[in-house]
């Protein structure tokens, strides 16, 4: 079956720190990955996606590189700031329909 | 450009009462229209999701069900609510294969 598998939070870095939060995933064909992101008290927004293998996607200085290989799509960030507190999400999307996302991993940035 | 309306934003039931909650799409045709439950503290579980009118996939068996009467109109439903149906519930449309999502402002659900 489909599943997502993210790393556990509370993640608590400090400014400009260096970021990695981890997510694998096992799925049936090739599906799309992607990188959401909730701000406290908002809804769910689409950070970045990579629809196949060795794809790079990337968005407000984040990256996540789609590895067959090793069924990984992990998020980075080399340099975080406050205002990238929020809780981050991995997704599975594949080509039945089906929309699945991780557990989500909180990331808490202290200046 | 899409958008989805959900409502109501907030709602308090007594247990064993039923639920109807409704999501409507705009902007688009033919989505894939799904639910989620957030619970506090946790990620999205998908509850249902459906590629066309009359087709739905269930993802958990719960105290759920689903209908897609419309293109355009997904309904989250229960006939009688249990305490552990609270939760935050999320509708979200894709418009194709490797397409984003687009999620509704939500509706929480306290169940007392």
């Amino acid at each position: 079956g489909n599943s997502v598998t993210q790393m556990e939070g509370p993640v608590t870095l400090s400014e400009e720190a260096f970021l990695t939060i981890n997510c694998t995933y096992t799925a049936t064909g090739y599906p799309s990955l992607f990188w959401y992101v909730q701000y406290p008290g908002e809804g769910l927004q689409l950070l970045l996606k990579a629809t196949k293998a060795d794809d790079k996607g990337s968005n407000k200085g984040f990256e996540a590189t789609y590895r067959k290989e090793t069924t990984s799509f992990h998020l980075e960030k080399g340099s975080v700031q406050v205002s990238d507190s929020a809780v981050y999400f991995c997704a599975l999307g594949n080509q039945g329909g089906k929309l699945i996302f991780g557990q989500g991993t909180e990331l808490s940035v202290k200046p | 450009s899409q958008t989805i309306h959900q409502w109501p934003a907030t709602l308090v039931q007594p247990v064993g009462s039923p639920l109807s909650l409704e999501c409507t799409v705009e902007g688009t045709s033919n989505p894939n229209l799904y639910w989620y439950r957030q619970a506090a503290g946790r990620g999205l579980q998908l509850l249902f999701y459906s590629v066309g009118i009359g087709q739905i996939s269930s993802e958990v068996p719960q105290n759920l069900s689903a209908s897609r009467p419309q293109d355009r109109q997904f309904i989250l439903s229960s006939k009688k609510l249990l305490l552990s149906d609270s939760g935050f519930y999320l509708c979200a449309l894709k418009t194709g294969v490797g397409t984003e999502a687009f999620f509704g402002q939500g509706t929480r659900l306290t169940v007392v």
